[in-house]
């Protein structure tokens, strides 16, 4: 079965950088994702990653992707108050068309 | 402005009583989708429907029913049989089937129980 695991929290300090790390199981996901929650709000896509990629690189943010060890990390680079949000890695499952497959959220807190 | 949308973004059911959580998308996309999200628990998938006059069930779809006349519309009825309905409820499309189709999500529904 599908499965997608991840750290409930992290802390760090305004201009640091942050990794959130994310494990899944279904190893014919072609495509991950990374969505942003805001308090009280809808996902916001971040960024997404093909799994014939190893990284991928979009401003401040990194995406490395370890298909042997289905291992996806998000690195945030000089972390902004305004990161402060949940964090959520996604898989595709073909079975049901584009639903995703999420864990559940990596809570990040950036301190000044 | 093109987008996925919600209402109401907050809802109160007393128990034993139905209650209908709207979303209507403009954005001409033929998948739709549900989600309940708890604390703690991320978010799980609870019917999709990839066109329209059809729906699948999720993970969790016990205690829930939707249907899809239309293209736009994906309302989903939260029924007295579901046993714990208070959560935080979202909706999401995408352009359809494929492998990387973004998901849009609205701005999501709370239900409380009362």
């Amino acid at each position: 079965g599908e499965d997608v695991e991840q750290s409930l929290f992290l802390s760090v300090r305004e201009g640091d950088s942050s990794v959130i790390n994310c494990t899944y199981t279904d190893s014919s996901s072609t495509y991950l994702y990374w969505y942003k929650q805001e308090p009280g709000a809808g996902l916001q896509l971040l960024t997404y990653i093909f799994s014939n990629m190893d990284m991928k690189q979009d401003q401040r943010l990194t995406v490395l992707l370890n298909k042997k060890d289905k291992h996806l990390s998000l690195r945030i680079a000089d972390t902004q108050t305004g990161d402060s949000a949940i964090y959520f890695c996604a898989e595709s499952i073909m079975q049901a068309g584009t639903a995703l497959i999420f864990g559940k959220g990596t809570t990040l807190s950036v301190s000044s | 402005d093109g987008g996925i949308t919600q209402s109401p973004k907050y809802l109160f059911r007393k128990e034993g009583q139905n209650v209908t959580l709207s979303c209507e998308q403009n954005l001409n996309h033929d998948a739709m989708y549900w989600y309940r999200q708890d604390p703690g628990q991320g978010l799980r998938l609870i019917y999709y429907s990839q066109i329209v006059n059809d729906f699948q069930k999720g993970d969790i779809a016990e205690g829930y029913s939707v249907s899809r006349e239309k293209k736009e519309s994906f309302p989903l009825t939260v029924t007295s049989a579901q046993k714990n309905p208070t959560a935080f409820y979202l909706c999401a499309s995408s352009i359809g089937t494929g492998q990387n189709t973004e998901a849009f999500f609205g701005q999501g529904t709370r239900l409380t129980v009362v």
